[in-house]
C-alpha cells in the first residue's frame, strides 16, 4: 500500500517570503500522479497543483510550483512571495494510474501560518 | 466555474440513528467519492463509485455504509446507525475520468460536519 508523509506539521513564513513544504511517500508504482491540496479554515479542498510521475518537468502554477524528486520519492511545494490567503492546511496526497484504484492517499498535513 | 455541492453544511444526529449525507457532483463528472477527515487527522479514502457501482471501497466503509446515486444529479452517503466515533468531517468529491490527463482530477465539495452525540 502506498504511504504519503509530511514530516513539518505546521510551518510559518513572512509574508513575500518563499516557503517550501515537504512530502515524501512510498509506492513501488513507475507510474502515478501526485498532489497538492489547499485546506483553508472554510475546510474546502482545493486543488494547488498537479504532477504526473511519468513528466520530469516541474509544475508550476504561479507562484506554486514543485521539486519533484522521482528516485527519492520527494515531492515538495513552494510557494513564492507568500500571500495572507496562503495560510491554511496543506496536504500531500498520492493517485495510483493503475489498476489499484484511482482513491487518494494523503498526508497528515502542514500548516501554514502567514506573517504579515 | 462548476462546484461539488454538499448538504448540510452540518448534521447533528443521536448515536445510533441513520443519516444521509447528500452531494450533487460536478455534471459532467462520471466518478464519484467520498472521504472523511476526523477532526485534527489526515483525510481518508471512503469509497469510489462509478456506472451506479462500487469501484473500490475502504475497511473503514463497512456494512453501516452505502451509497446510492438515487437519480441523475444527487450522490448520497448513508449511514444506518451511527456511532460516536463517526463524528467526523464527510468530504465528496468527483472527477470526468480516471486515467491520464487533466480529467482524473478529484474536486471537493467543501464538506459535511456530522456531529454524533
Amino acid at each position: 500500500a502506498q504511504t504519503v508523509t509530511q514530516s513539518q506539521p505546521e510551518m510559518s513564513v513572512q509574508e513575500a517570503e518563499t516557503v517550501t513544504l515537504s512530502c515524501t511517500y512510498d509506492t513501488s508504482e513507475s507510474d502515478y500522479y501526485l498532489f497538492w491540496y489547499k485546506q483553508p479554515p472554510s475546510r474546502q479542498m482545493i486543488l494547488v497543483i498537479r504532477q504526473e510521475a511519468y513528466k520530469q518537468q516541474n509544475a508550476t502554477e504561479n507562484r506554486f510550483s514543485v521539486n519533484f524528486q522521482k528516485a527519492a520519492k520527494s515531492f515538495s511545494l513552494k510557494i513564492s512571495d507568500s500571500q495572507l490567503g496562503d495560510a491554511a492546511m496543506y496536504f500531500c496526497a498520492y493517485r495510483s494510474s493503475g489498476s489499484s484504484g484511482d482513491k487518494l492517499t494523503f498526508g497528515t498535513g502542514t500548516r501554514l501560518a502567514v506573517r504579515p | 466555474e462548476p462546484e461539488v455541492t454538499q448538504t448540510p453544511s452540518h448534521q447533528v444526529t443521536q448515536m445510533g440513528q441513520e443519516v444521509i449525507l447528500r452531494c450533487v457532483p460536478i455534471s459532467n463528472h462520471l466518478y464519484f467519492y467520498w472521504y472523511r477527515q476526523i477532526l485534527g487527522q489526515k483525510v481518508e479514502f471512503l469509497v469510489s463509485f462509478y456506472n451506479n457501482e462500487i469501484s473500490e471501497k475502504s475497511e473503514i466503509f463497512d456494512d453501516q455504509f452505502s451509497v446510492e446515486r438515487p437519480d441523475g444529479s444527487n450522490f448520497t452517503l448513508k449511514i444506518r446507525s451511527t456511532k460516536l466515533e463517526d463524528s467526523a468531517m464527510y468530504f465528496c468529491a468527483s472527477s470526468e475520468a480516471r486515467g491520464g490527463g487533466l480529467k482524473n482530477i478529484q474536486y471537493f465539495g467543501a464538506g459535511t460536519r456530522l456531529s454524533v452525540l
